[in-house]
């Protein structure tokens, strides 16, 4: 399996924008998580699925960010619009269940820069 | 509140030497605690993941350790390489009402540099 894809790898937009961010999560894994980590909070999380089902969104900053999971290949992260205090580098990550000890698979993120 | 500090910030040392990075938790109740290695421009990686049941674990030159009483737990890097460079970030999963609504709380790491 190729793991977890993410694109674009880098994103530098205006702010105002709309941006939207993709992932794939590794195939049969149930569950997929959305992160942002910045060098002063380190990662956090904003979002999880399961079984392409919204679980909580309690981590997502504002209106203004929305996540989507239309099947279970596939999540986008949309912000709109976006504001400089977006900057930073967003991950997806996927586990193949919801165990305490479940590893947790990452992709390699998106670099986000709203000018 | 669950916090997970982890020290030192930052560490330089020659490549062949050993080090151990420190990792402090009061996430309680208590469920697992995982070190991830993140590589410049890459997603974190696990290393280990360790229940309460556990003192050491090892991944090849990393040994992991565990103090529940303690709460704490260290990496040691044995006979480091260039490609050791990373971040090293300590994740602790709490049970039930510990950690984000995933259960996991991070440390925002330590940044290590393997010099020639």
């Amino acid at each position: 399996d190729a793991g977890v894809i993410q694109s674009p790898r880098h994103e530098v937009t205006e702010m105002g924008q709309e941006v939207t961010l993709r992932c794939k999560p590794i195939s049969g894994h149930d569950y997929l998580f959305w992160y942002r980590q910045t060098m002063m909070r380190g990662l956090e999380l904003l979002i999880y699925f399961n079984n392409n089902v919204p679980i909580d969104d309690s981590g997502m900053p504002e209106d203004r960010f929305s996540a989507k999971m239309p099947n279970a290949s596939f999540s986008t992260l949309k912000i709109q619009p976006s504001e400089p205090r977006d900057s930073a580098v967003y991950f997806c990550a996927s586990s193949l269940g919801g165990d305490a000890n479940e590893k947790l698979f990452f992709g390699s993120g998106t670099q986000l820069s709203v000018l | 509140k669950n916090q997970v500090e982890q020290s030192p910030q930052s560490l330089i040392i020659l490549e062949g030497k050993n080090c151990t990075l420190q990792c402090n938790y009061t996430v309680s109740p208590f469920s697992n605690l995982r070190w991830y290695k993140q590589d410049t421009g890459r997603g974190p990686v696990s290393l280990t993941i360790m229940t309460f049941s556990e003192n050491t674990k090892s991944n090849g030159r990393y040994t992991a350790t565990l103090d529940a009483d303690t709460k704490q737990s260290s990496l040691h890097i044995t006979a480091s390489q260039l490609s050791d460079s990373a971040s090293y970030i300590c994740v602790v999963r709490g049970d039930g009402s510990g950690g984000g609504a995933d259960g996991l709380t991070f440390g925002k790491g330590t940044h290590l540099i393997i010099q020639p």
